[in-house]
C-alpha cells in the first residue's frame, strides 16, 4: 500500500527566513498530494495541494513543487511569521480511491 | 455552511470499557472518514465510508473497533474494549467528492 515519509520532523527558522518540509511517497498510481496545517489542539486545516498533472503551485507565501520521476513532493514557506509555527502534514491519495495517507508531521517553529 | 460536527469531544474510560462516538458530516457529502491521530504522530485512517459502503478499512482493528453509516449521513465508531494505546484523537472528515478538506473537531479519548 501506500507509504508516504516526511522530513524533518522538527524545523527551526528565524522569522522572515524560508522553511522546505519534504515528503516521498512509495506508490506511483498517487496523483493528489495535499498539504495540512494543525496548530496544538486543533483539527488539520487543508492548507495548499498539488495534482500529479503540475509540477509547482504557489499561493502568497506558500508553494508546492511536485517530482513525479522522484516520488517526491516538498512544501516552501517564504518570509515565515511566529503565526506559521505549527506541525504541518503532507498526504498522497489516488484519484480511484481517495484513501489519503499522511506523513508523521513536521513541527515548525518560527522564532522571533 | 455548517462543518463536521463530532460528540463528544472530551471522553476517559478505563481500559477494557466500552466506548462510542458519533459523527455528523457536511450535509450531501458521501464520503465520511475516521482517523486516528496519537499524539506526535499523523492521523491514520481507519475506515472510509462512500453512502453507506465501507470502501477501506483494512487499518481498522476489527477485534475491538467497528464502525458504521447508517443512511449513508451519520456515522459512529466504537471501540470494545479499550485498550491503553488506544487513547489517541479520533477526527471525522467528509467530503463531496475528492478532497480532504473539512475535519471534525476531534473526540480526545483518554484510556486509563
Amino acid at each position: 500500500g501506500e507509504n508516504v515519509e516526511q522530513h524533518p520532523s522538527t524545523l527551526s527558522v528565524q522569522e522572515g527566513d524560508s522553511a522546505v518540509i519534504k515528503c516521498t511517497y512509495s506508490d506511483s498510481a498517487s496523483n493528489y498530494f495535499p498539504w495540512y496545517k494543525q496548530e496544538l489542539g486543533k483539527r488539520p486545516q487543508l492548507i495548499i495541494d498539488i495534482r500529479s498533472n503540475v509540477g509547482e503551485k504557489k499561493d502568497q507565501r506558500i508553494a508546492v513543487t511536485l517530482n513525479k520521476t522522484a516520488k517526491h513532493f516538498s512544501l516552501h514557506i517564504t518570509e515565515t511569521q511566529p503565526e506559521d509555527s505549527a506541525v504541518y502534514f503532507c498526504a498522497g491519495t489516488t484519484s480511484g480511491t481517495y484513501k489519503y495517507i499522511f506523513g508523521t508531521g513536521t513541527r515548525l517553529k518560527v522564532l522571533a | 455552511e455548517a462543518g463536521v460536527a463530532q460528540s463528544p469531544r472530551y471522553k476517559i474510560i478505563e481500559k477494557r470499557q466500552s466506548v462510542a462516538f458519533w459523527c455528523n458530516p457536511i450535509s450531501g457529502h458521501a464520503t465520511l472518514y475516521w482517523y486516528q491521530q496519537i499524539l506526535g504522530q499523523g492521523p491514520k485512517l481507519l475506515i472510509q465510508f462512500q453512502n453507506n459502503g465501507v470502501v477501506d478499512d483494512s487499518q481498522l482493528p476489527k477485534d475491538r473497533f467497528s464502525a458504521e453509516r447508517l443512511k449513508g449521513v451519520d456515522s459512529t465508531l466504537k471501540i470494545q474494549p479499550a485498550k491503553l494505546e488506544d487513547s489517541a484523537v479520533y477526527l471525522c472528515a467528509s467530503s463531496l467528492v475528492s478532497d480532504l478538506k473539512y475535519f471534525g473537531p476531534g473526540t480526545r479519548l483518554l484510556v486509563l
